[in-house]
């Protein structure tokens, strides 16, 4: 059965360093997505990613986060200058259409560790 | 904003146990209500999702409800078994948007 991926499966990074965090989604899917989720809190959306474009965001998603499609595999979430507040999992996700009813399939989470 | 509180875990049941985990839901006009589940080491899988209310929806054993006079979306499953061990998460959708809004999830440990 197809699925998510994500690498690294854990990342440590020194506070004010740049990360990149990897997706590859489900082959056919149009639509993608990443949520966090920090440590006993719940899980978080940050954006959505469709046609190259950003189509929605949370405000947690401020200037220090960008998502970038580079290639007809990968989505990726980069980080720019790290805070302690970033260490969460991150989870990428993404589905075939758009739409509330049409189902996300997440990855298994990159567990981002801001020393 | 919309939001999701579900039951705090972690929740213990000996195999073939009954198991509700609570979820509650504040929004503004008909969400869809979904549950998901997170076995070890894996990503979020749905479990099972209602797009209005009085819906049910169900899936492996286990059964929701979407209740529009509680707000509630509680998940049951009549005989647990060990391998349902996860961590379940509630979560909603409003139209027009593509997020979904989650709870903390619960943590679920099935003994033999």
């Amino acid at each position: 059965e197809p699925e998510v991926t994500q690498t690294p499966s854990h990342q440590v990074t020194q506070m004010g360093q740049e990360v990149i965090l990897r997706c590859v989604p489900i082959s056919n899917h149009l639509y993608f997505y990443w949520y966090r989720q920090i440590l006993g809190q719940k899980v978080e959306f940050l954006v959505s990613f469709y046609n190259n474009e950003i189509s929605e965001k949370s405000e947690i998603f401020d200037d220090q986060f960008s998502v970038e499609r580079p290639d007809g595999s990968n989505f990726t979430l980069k980080i720019r200058s790290t805070k302690l507040e970033d260490s969460a999992m991150y989870f990428c996700a993404s589905s075939e259409r758009q739409g509330v009813t049409d189902t996300q399939y997440f990855g298994p989470g990159t567990r981002l560790t801001v020393l | 904003g919309d939001s999701v509180t579900q039951m705090e875990g972690p929740v213990t049941l000996s195999e073939e146990a009954f198991l509700t985990i609570n979820c509650t839901y504040t929004a503004t006009g008909y969400p869809s209500l979904f549950w998901y589940v997170q076995y070890p080491g894996e990503g979020l899988q749905l479990l099972l999702k209602a797009t209005k209310a009085d819906d049910k929806g169900s899936n492996k054993g286990f059964e929701a409800t979407y209740r529009k006079e509680t707000t509630s979306f509680h998940l049951e499953k009549g005989s647990v078994q060990v391998s349902d061990s996860a961590v379940y998460f509630c979560a909603l959708s409003q139209g027009g948007s593509e997020k979904l809004v989650f709870g903390k999830g619960t943590k679920l440990t099935v003994n033999p």
